[in-house]
Formats: structure tokens, C-alpha cells, sequence
């Protein structure tokens, strides 16, 4: 079974620009999370969607959003990038089920100039 | 909202035993898990603790009590590629939410 797959795996973009990240999550998982990694906050709950529909979100501005689509692939946006912004950008996916453990992927490493 | 703490970092010797404690204080529980990191890499799940008590998988273990808001991962005998960022992570309650806050990770260096 293929694992979860992120694109692209780096980006370099510069202040005020937007970007948009892709997530494909293990076949048959309809749970999909994000999440941002930074050395100082460690690992942070951006949003959650299961079936099309947040499920949850962080405590993250609007500039940041997401959507996922029907075969549950998902992407997130970030608008008017902010150098606060450089990070690890993982996304996990599940089968959403409560104890099923989360997969992550390899990331997209985000580096705002 | 959720806190949850363990150590920064920890060094141990190849063919020890190691335990990496984590305590929470949530508003709401419903499991609490254990993730590896290597250094570039996603992080890779490692155990599941919804219930009090101790989980065996092999040569790691994870111990749970939630009246203590407390965990621990045991790692026995080391070996290097156990060098690694250990992250605790706890499951909100809310109903149908898959939402894990962690913590900042400890990072953990195994000598020879």
C-alpha cells in the first residue's frame, strides 16, 4: 500500500506571495490532518477533514485554509506569507476511526524569504 | 487546551534501557500516543495508550495512568538507530475529532 505523498516537497516563496500544498493520504483513509513543525513550537494541529467536511482547526490565523476533495486528497493555502511561516508542513492521514493511528507523510518544507 | 511536557533532550548507552516521561494536563482525553522522528524524516507511530497500564511492542513499551496525567515510552536495549526525536502526542475527546496535540519532543542520543 502506498503511504501518504506530499507535493512539493520543498518551496521558497516570498513574503506577501501565497502557496498551496498538496496531500495524498493511504488508500481508503478519509481522515486527513495538517500540521505545522517548527523548532521552537514543535508539531502544531493546523486542521482536520473527514469526508470533505473540517473537522476540526488549530489556533491558526484565516490566512491559513484547506479542503479536501472526494477521493480525499486534501491541500492546504496559505495567503500573504509571513517569514514566521518557514516550516515543516506535515500531513497525516487515518482511516478516522477512534484509536487508528495517524501516518504522517515526508512534509513540505516551506521556506518564506 | 492542552499542555503537555517531557524532557528536551536525553543520552543514553547502546544496549541500555531508557524512559522518556510525559505528563499532559487536557481538558479532554481520549488516547495518548507515541511518535518517532529521525532527522528529516515525517514522524513514525510507535504505540497507542487509551487505557491505564503498560503496552508491550517489542523492545518498546508505553506506560499510561490518567488520574496521573502520565506516560512514559520505554526503549530497551538501545541500539543507535534508536537516536531520534520522541514526540508525545494526546488525543482531544471531542466527538469524532482526530486532533493530536504533541509535545515539543525529546531528543534522544544513544552512545556506544
Amino acid at each position: 500500500k502506498a503511504g501518504v505523498t506530499q507535493t512539493p516537497r520543498y518551496l521558497i516563496k516570498t513574503r506577501g506571495q501565497q502557496v498551496t500544498l498538496s496531500c495524498s493520504p493511504i488508500s481508503g483513509h478519509r481522515s486527513v490532518s495538517w500540521y505545522q513543525q517548527t523548532p521552537g513550537q514543535g508539531l502544531q494541529f493546523l486542521f482536520e477533514y473527514f469526508s470533505e467536511t473540517q473537522r476540526n482547526k488549530g489556533n491558526f490565523p484565516g490566512r491559513f485554509s484547506g479542503r479536501q476533495f472526494s477521493n480525499s486528497r486534501s491541500e492546504m493555502n496559505v495567503s500573504t506569507l509571513e517569514l514566521g511561516d518557514s516550516a515543516l508542513y506535515l500531513c497525516a492521514s487515518s482511516a478516522g476511526r477512534v484509536g487508528y493511528e495517524q501516518y504522517f507523510g515526508p512534509g513540505t518544507r516551506l521556506t518564506v524569504t | 487546551g492542552q499542555n503537555i511536557d517531557q524532557p528536551t533532550e536525553m543520552t543514553a548507552t547502546e544496549g541500555a534501557i531508557v524512559q522518556i516521561n510525559c505528563t499532559y494536563q487536557t481538558s479532554g482525553f481520549n488516547g495518548l500516543f507515541w511518535y518517532q522522528q529521525h532527522a528529516g524524516e515525517a514522524p513514525t507511530f510507535l504505540s497507542y495508550n487509551v487505557l491505564d497500564g503498560l503496552e508491550e511492542k517489542g523492545r518498546f513499551s508505553s506506560f499510561l495512568s490518567r488520574s496521573k496525567g502520565y506516560s512514559y515510552l520505554l526503549l530497551k536495549e538501545l541500539q543507535m538507530k534508536d537516536s531520534a526525536s520522541y514526540l508525545c502526542a494526546v488525543r482531544d475527546s471531542g466527538a469524532g475529532s482526530y486532533q493530536l496535540t504533541f509535545g515539543k519532543g525529546t531528543k534522544l542520543s544513544v552512545i556506544p
